[in-house]
């Protein structure tokens, strides 16, 4: 499969500072998304961006498909941004919503 | 618009003893069903995925099994728990025509 690699492992930032965070993957893919995983452990939806660039609120991504990867900008970071971000992919070939993710991305925010 | 549902939120279950673990969504027909594993060091594994009803494919050979009765009903089940299945379960889904995947809120299984 697919191998997706993320850094940084650990962050730690104050509110207020900026943050980019990496996903390089392995082949062509299909599909990337950007999760967050709240401290209830529940994936939430960040953005669906197999290529190209996306903003919501503080938060933007670019995936540069050609190059293999992908980054999620984090501005003004607020503590509730705080936990784990996962970027995860789907092969090229394929139909299916099947994921492979990278190990993760913890963000820690101090007020 | 499409809801997951999944349940219990928690459980601790004894070595040895059955598991039984239902997702369900809403919204939405003929979905692709995945489930996931995330054990301790934060990276997720796929278990089983399906296309259709009865029709289960696994990732990764194990003491599990899947099953999917209806359309979007999946039930993740194992026969005799083992320590090492503790973890935390997601249930997904995806339309057959988009990749986008979508993420249940996940159960804390703890084998004791």
């Amino acid at each position: 499969g697919i191998q997706v690699e993320q850094s940084p492992p650990d962050l730690i930032l104050q509110e207020g500072a900026n943050s980019t965070l990496r996903c390089n993957f392995s082949d062509s893919v299909n599909n990337l998304q950007w999760f967050h995983q709240n401290p209830w452990g529940q994936l939430i939806n960040l953005f669906y961006i197999p290529s190209g660039t996306k903003q919501n609120g503080r938060l933007s991504a670019t995936t540069v498909a050609t190059e293999r990867y992908s980054l999620l900008y984090i501005s003004s970071s607020q503590t509730t941004d705080s936990g784990v971000y996962f970027c995860a992919v789907s092969d090229r070939g394929s139909t299916l919503g099947r994921l492979y993710f990278g190990r993760g991305t913890q963000l820690t925010v101090w007020p | 618009s499409q809801t997951i549902h999944q349940w219990p939120a928690t459980l601790v279950q004894p070595v040895g003893s059955p598991l039984s673990l239902e997702c369900t969504v809403e919204g939405t027909s003929n979905p692709n069903l995945y489930w996931y594993r995330q054990a301790a060091g934060r990276g997720l594994q796929l278990l089983f995925y399906s296309i259709g009803i009865d029709q289960i494919s696994s990732e990764v050979p194990q003491n599990l099994s899947a099953s999917r009765p209806q359309d979007r009903q999946f039930i993740l089940s194992s026969k005799k728990l083992l320590l090492s299945d503790s973890g935390f379960y997601l249930c997904a889904w995806s339309g057959q025509l988009d990749t986008e995947a979508f993420f249940g809120q996940g159960t804390r299984l703890t084998v004791v």
